[in-house]
């Protein structure tokens, strides 16, 4: 049974370039949440998808976009990228019907 | 929105002895509080979570309790082992009319010495 599977591992952009980042859930799983972890903090909720639709978000700009497709995995796209974009980017899967959330490893993202 | 507070940011402890981290949360809504556990450059696991109709739950060597009138929650590790070492982070969360969304502490980086 695999757990939840991101890629890829490590990217480096340079400002105003644009990134895709991707998941795949646990199987069984119909549920992507994506967090963004600053080093030194805690992980902060950009956005959830359920059903190919966004149902949350947090307090992130419209240049967080995502994507969920029909076999539940996901995308995370960020447009005109940011030195303050660095940061560890990581996947939550979960049932839509259940709390419980487990993570990937999560893409080193690295603006320069 | 939900903010939650996490104290201590480090805590160092002898192999053996037992480590308390604590958490305060402003939604009285929030009703799931899970706790995970990251090592250096590895993925958040979760070791334990409680429910807002539980006061405490026990797995082990761990704890957690929930004071739901205080809005605090607390995590306690007993009989430390230097593989204990790690950043451990609360979360609280609610859900409303969607699925739960996670909002984290900022973490405490627990040392265990041998």
């Amino acid at each position: 049974d695999a757990g939840v599977t991101q890629s890829p591992t490590h990217l480096i952009k340079t400002r105003g370039q644009q990134v895709t980042l991707r998941c795949s859930p646990k199987s069984g799983h119909d549920t992507v949440s994506w967090y963004q972890q600053a080093l030194g903090q805690g992980p902060q909720f950009i956005f959830q998808y359920y059903e190919e639709e966004e149902r949350q978000r947090g307090n992130f700009p419209d240049r967080f976009s995502g994507h969920q497709f029909p076999n539940y995995s996901s995308e995370l796209n960020v447009n005109a990228l940011l030195l303050g974009d660095s940061a560890l980017y990581l996947c939550a899967s979960s049932l839509w019907t259940g709390e419980t959330q487990y993570f990937g490893p999560g893409t080193r993202l690295l603006v320069l | 929105g939900e903010n939650v507070e996490q104290h201590p940011s480090t805590l160092s402890v002898q192999e053996g002895d037992s480590a308390v981290i604590k958490c305060t949360y402003s939604d009285s809504a929030s009703n799931y509080f899970p706790w995970y556990k990251q090592e250096l450059g590895k993925r958040p696991q979760l070791i334990i979570d409680i429910r807002s109709n539980v006061g405490e739950k026990k797995d082990q060597r761990i704890a957690v309790t929930l004071n739901k009138t205080a809005k605090h929650f607390s995590l306690h590790i007993t009989e430390t082992q230097p593989e204990d070492s790690a950043v451990y982070f609360c979360a609280a969360s609610v859900r409303g009319g969607s699925n739960y969304k996670l909002t984290f502490g900022k973490g405490t980086l627990l040392t265990v010495n041998p």
